[in-house]
């Protein structure tokens, strides 16, 4: 089946800081969604990002799906930033289920 | 609010047992989606549904079942056959499979005593 990897898979910054994470993912993809859950578990959908570039106040995505990855950019950490990231992607022939990967676990300090 | 209620948030099991976790959607969305995460995990896909009636088994779906008999309703099930049930349960929901993002619920917790 497909792989999902992201990196890296623990992150802290200091608040204000900027953070690059990855996702890179092993075979052609019908889509790819990024979350975030906060501590109490609630999965909150960033972005819906097949290919290009997408803006959503201080974070940002790009996938480039010819070669198999995908960024999310946070700048301007803040504390509330705190949580998992999650990039998941739609799988073609297969009901287009989405498969995730591990998370990037960021703790944004005061 | 248009949105996906889960219940309860917590939930306990004794040996043997079945119990049944709800997922109620009123988006009006045709695809729902139940996943299991396990702690420090990323989520697995246990079943899917694209329409009412209709439900396909995801990556781990041995000692699980799911009915889709109304559009808005996707109850889960976890039987005394899944022999390690403790883990977080989350359902989604979307427009229809593969097509718009998935959104989800708050999500259930699910212990062993």
């Amino acid at each position: 089946g497909i792989q999902v990897e992201q990196s890296p898979p623990d992150l802290i910054l200091q608040e204000g800081a900027n953070s690059t994470l990855r996702c890179n993912f092993s075979d052609s993809v019908n889509n790819l969604q990024w979350f975030h859950q906060n501590p109490w578990g609630q999965l909150i959908n960033l972005f819906y990002i097949p290919s290009g570039t997408k803006q959503n106040g201080r974070l940002s995505a790009t996938t480039v799906a010819t070669e198999r990855y995908s960024l999310l950019y946070i700048s301007s950490s803040q504390t509330t930033d705190s949580g998992v990231y999650f990039c998941a992607v739609e799988r073609y022939n297969a009901g287009n289920m989405l498969t995730f990967g591990g998370g990037t676990r960021l703790m944004v300090k005061p | 609010d248009g949105g996906i209620t889960q219940s309860p948030k917590y939930l306990f099991r004794k040996e043997g047992q079945n119990v049944t976790l709800s997922c109620e959607q009123n988006l009006n969305h045709d695809a729902m989606y139940w996943y299991r995460q396990d702690p420090g995990q990323g989520l697995r896909l246990i079943y899917y549904s694209q329409i009412v009636n209709d439900f396909q088994k995801g990556d781990i779906a041995e000692g699980y079942s799911v009915s889709r008999e109304k559009k808005e309703s996707f109850p889960l099930t976890v039987t005394s056959a899944q022999k390690n049930p403790t883990a977080f349960y989350l359902c989604a929901s979307s427009i229809q499979a593969g097509v718009g993002p998935q959104h989800f619920g708050d999500g259930t917790r699910l212990s062993i005593l």
